[in-house]
């Protein structure tokens, strides 16, 4: 089966740059994403790396490496905003040809504090 | 654009009654999905449709859940009889096609039963 690790909580302070950590178990491995899910919201789509290496998006990064298993996600000069909830997600093709099913971790809680 | 249509946010029941949650997705994408989130963990996929086609429903408890898209567009995911068990947030998404690794979220409907 498939298992994501990720810290169930993070605080950083306004401006500052936080990095969420995310290990997985899997097969047929096709892909990392992050999502970003504020209370009582929908997730949204931040990333996808398919390919080991740094992904930019503005304030936002994504980096992979697959001989590691590991990715993580940085946030730079952190606002108040960003609190939220922060998932990582694997997409595998474990469930069978062109079955491209995106198992998430139990997401990292961000707090941003002045 | 508009996003992913749920309906409704909030439904409240008595444990072994019936509800139903009815989702539009984003216009012109075939790839509609059912996610089951419980409080503080990731969503979990209960059912995937490509037009409307299911074609990974393994992790629908058959026995209780049911599922449609008509027509390939909207859908509606039907619990009968409810059990207290199922709780939850239940989020509704579509991508463009089932390769397309962003996909778009609903805002979720909040099931109770008590």
């Amino acid at each position: 089966g498939q298992s994501l690790e990720q810290p169930s909580e993070v605080t950083a302070v306004e401006g500052a740059i936080v990095q969420i950590n995310c290990t997985y178990q899997t097969s047929g491995f096709y892909g990392l994403s992050w999502y970003q899910q504020h209370d009582g919201g929908a997730p949204t789509f931040l990333s996808y790396n398919a390919l080991d290496g740094l992904e930019e998006t503005g304030r936002f990064s994504s980096f992979l490496s697959r001989s590691d298993s590991y990715g993580y996600l940085l946030l730079q000069e952190l606002q108040m905003k960003d609190s939220a909830s922060y998932f990582c997600a694997v997409r595998d093709g474990a469930s069978g040809a062109g079955s491209y099913q995106l198992t998430f971790g139990k997401g990292t809680k961000l707090s941003v504090i002045p | 654009e508009a996003g992913v249509v749920q309906s409704p946010r909030y439904k409240i029941i008595e444990k072994k009654q019936p509800v139903a949650f009815w989702c539009n997705p984003i216009s012109g994408h075939n790839t509609l999905y059912w996610y089951l989130q419980n409080l503080g963990q990731g969503p979990e996929l209960l059912i995937r449709y490509e037009n409307e086609e299911a074609v990974d429903d393994s992790q629908l408890p058959k026995d209780r859940f049911s599922a449609e898209r008509l027509k390939g567009v909207d859908s509606t995911l039907k619990i009968q009889p409810a059990e207290l068990g199922d709780s939850a947030v239940y989020l509704c998404a579509s991508s463009l096609t089932p390769t397309t690794y962003e996909q778009y979220f609903g805002p979720g409907t909040r099931l109770t039963v008590t």
